[in-house]
């Protein structure tokens, strides 16, 4: 059965404070692993998606990274509106190219 | 260009009401999906729709009905909501092609009393 798995659930920065978030799967042939950002109350925003192992790919002070088993979403010098909840999600080779998410980490960032 | 939309926002209903929830899409996806979003839990799939015309279960399809009535609407119905259906409904559509990304409307919060 796949399996996502996020850590840690919360994280507290100070402004400028780099840190990383992990996402480890278990997946039955992986076609894809996609990170979003999801604001209270709106629907996930769409960051990156990386498909194989050593992919790399930033965005501002994003960056997300893939091995064989995790994921990482590194921030650099993160910014209060950098505060939200990050979400992983797996799309197996089976899935009819749904998503299979983990439960998240909620990021926040103070001044 | 308004992406996915999703209609109502908010909605509650008594146990054993029926309702459906309606979602669109102006990107011309052939791909469209129905999750769920409850504390503590992650989001869930419901039923998807590949294309036109297909819809196919997901993780937690007990309770649910769909249909995809065009290339752009995708609905979802409670026949008999029950408590346990209090959630956060996102319907999603996605790109089809070497990017595959799945876009999400703003949701509709659910309250079954």
């Amino acid at each position: 059965e796949d399996q996502v798995t996020q850590s840690p659930e919360a994280l507290r920065l100070q402004e400028g404070e780099s840190s990383s978030l992990n996402c480890s799967y278990t997946v039955s042939g992986l076609r894809g692993l996609f990170w979003y950002r999801q604001d209270p109350g709106k629907g996930p925003e769409f960051l990156f998606t990386l498909y194989s192992a050593g992919e790399e790919k930033e965005k501002e002070r994003l960056k997300a990274t893939l091995t064989k088993k995790e994921s990482f979403l590194h921030i650099t010098a993160p910014k209060p509106e950098d505060s939200a909840t990050y979400l992983c999600a797996v799309q197996a080779q089976d899935s009819g190219y749904a998503l299979n998410f983990g439960k998240g980490t909620s990021l926040l960032v103070t001044p | 260009n308004a992406g996915v939309t999703q209609t109502p926002k908010f909605q509650v209903l008594k146990t054993g009401q029926s309702m459906t929830l309606q979602c669109a899409q102006d990107m011309n996806h052939n791909s469209m999906y129905w999750y769920r979003q409850d504390p503590g839990m992650g989001l869930r799939l419901i039923y998807y729709s590949a294309s036109e015309g297909t819809t196919d279960k997901g993780e937690v399809p007990n309770g649910y009905n769909v249909s995809r009535l065009n290339k752009r609407e995708f609905s979802l119905r409670l026949e008999s909501a029950a408590p346990s259906q209090t959630s956060v409904y996102f319907c999603a559509s996605r790109t089809s092609g070497a990017y595959n990304e799945q876009f999400f409307g703003p949701g509709t919060r659910l309250t079954v009393l």
